[in-house]
């Protein structure tokens, strides 16, 4: 069965610096969106991208995010200056966009620690 | 009041019990629902979209009751590997794909032998 996979599992980052998690796509879907969830708390969304462009985004998806579709298969997200506040684990999950009712399929997440 | 709502739990009932889920969810025009259930540290895994007239899965059933605006999620002859937060999701753009899905907080489930 197809899968959405994310790289890497495990990310720890110094306050300040930079990262970017990645993440591929099920092949045929159009959709694509970034969740995080903090330790102990709520599944949040943070941005829907579809057509090479943001489509919604949430009160998070502040200036020091960004994400992009660099070719075919990639989909990132990219955090400019990281807060402590940053760590969680995000989730990046796409759906296929045929049906309004197509339901979003999840990749394993990336967790973020910031230090 | 919140988008999508649930009651955090815990529920706990013995293996075989029947357990029910509600969630709220504040926008009328919402048109796509689901219920996923999610493991500790892991990802949020699809177990079934909520159909207008209601849909059974096994031992799972879904409803819809758009005019009080909520969702449930009805679990028979629980197992032990029912144990897990079940997660509701509301498609917030009333039907455009390119919508915000947006997740409740999660009821814990917790089965007993």
């Amino acid at each position: 069965e197809p899968e959405v996979t994310q790289t890497p599992s495990h990310q720890v980052t110094q306050m300040g610096q930079e990262v970017i998690l990645r993440c591929v796509p099920i092949s045929n879907h159009l959709y694509f969106y970034w969740y995080r969830q903090i330790l102990g708390q709520k599944v949040e969304f943070l941005v829907s991208f579809y057509n090479n462009e943001i489509s919604e985004k949430s009160e998070i998806f502040d200036d020091q995010f960004s994400v992009e579709r660099p070719d075919g298969s990639n989909f990132t997200l990219k955090i400019r200056s990281t807060k402590l506040e940053d760590s969680a684990m995000y989730f990046c999950a796409s759906r296929e966009g045929d049906a309004y009712n197509s339901p979003l399929h999840f990749g394993n997440g990336t967790r973020l620690t910031v230090t | 009041r919140k988008e999508v709502e649930q009651d955090p739990g815990p529920f706990n009932v013995p293996e075989g019990a029947t357990v029910a889920f509600n969630c709220t969810y504040s926008n009328s025009a919402s048109q796509s629902f689901f219920w996923y259930r999610q493991d500790c540290r892991k990802e949020p895994k699809l177990l079934m979209s909520v159909y207008s007239s209601g849909n059974e899965d096994g031992r799972f059933t879904a409803q819809l009751n758009r005019a009080s605006q909520y969702i449930s999620l009805l679990i028979r002859d629980s197992k032990l590997s029912d144990s897990a937060t079940y997660l509701c999701a509301v498609n917030m753009g009333g039907g455009s794909s390119a919508s915000k899905i947006i997740f409740g907080s999660g009821t814990r489930l917790s089965i007993r032998p």
